[in-house]
């Protein structure tokens, strides 16, 4: 257990729909990533948020957003929902005081668009 | 885009050979980490290599950080059936944002 809660475990939705995925870090953690796991895309990092601010965009598209709220959680909002768009997400958590800091990857969210 | 190629994208060996596994890349990182991620898990870090011509050993693994820091290896001695996994090499940025390879998916045959 790496401490990083992501909820649901799996989601299925259709295409054209908006879903939220939630996060919520290791205590003491500040910083959170997104990332996407597809089979023919392999893990991609989406976008980082540093103590409620946005730190780094990877490859995020449009339709997709995310947040970090003061209690450190943080949400990722994906809409326009696409068949392509069914993936792993995982969310990983770091204290990131210094560049080399380990990311904690929690168990990820299954979204399946049909 | 930072690209990192690993190969074999498949291994399937009996418990109790050796293998090796490599990450190529183009590009330059300040550090290079290995993680092996289980079906349903997130990955999980097994090394961190910071220099250049680093060998890092982990029980029977051992990690080796290429001397222009753009390659990594990873080699397993006498494999078991726990050693089954997914494992990913991933490049790390300045911004510790992580760029992940293509992954080597490792079975090991009892």
């Amino acid at each position: 257990d790496s401490g990083v809660t992501q909820t649901p475990k799996h989601l299925i939705t259709a295409t054209g729909q908006r879903v939220t995925l939630r996060c919520s870090p290791r205590s003491g953690d500040l910083s959170v990533y997104w990332y996407q796991q597809s089979l023919d895309q392999g893990l991609q990092f989406l976008i980082q948020y540093y103590n409620g601010e946005e730190r780094a965009k990877g490859n995020i598209l449009e339709r997709f957003s995310a947040q970090q709220f003061p209690d450190l959680h943080s949400e990722l909002n994906l809409s326009s929902l696409e068949l392509g768009d069914s993936a792993l997400y995982f969310c990983a958590s770091s204290a990131y005081r210094t560049y080399t800091d380990t990311q904690y990857f929690g168990p990820g969210t299954r979204l399946t668009v049909l | 885009t930072q690209l990192l190629e690993q190969s074999p994208q498949f291994l399937s060996i009996q418990e109790g050979e050796n293998l090796t596994v490599y990450c190529n890349s183009s590009s330059v990182f300040s550090s290079l980490q290995w993680y092996r991620q289980e079906p349903g898990e997130g990955p999980v870090l097994l090394v961190t290599v910071v220099t250049g011509g680093e060998v890092k050993k982990l029980k029977r693994l051992t990690f080796q950080f290429g001397d222009a820091r753009k390659d990594s290896s990873l080699h397993i001695t006498a494999a078991q059936p726990g050693d089954t996994g997914l494992y990913l090499c991933a490049g790390l940025t300045g911004a510790n944002n992580l760029f992940f390879g293509t992954g080597t998916r490792l079975t090991v045959i009892p």
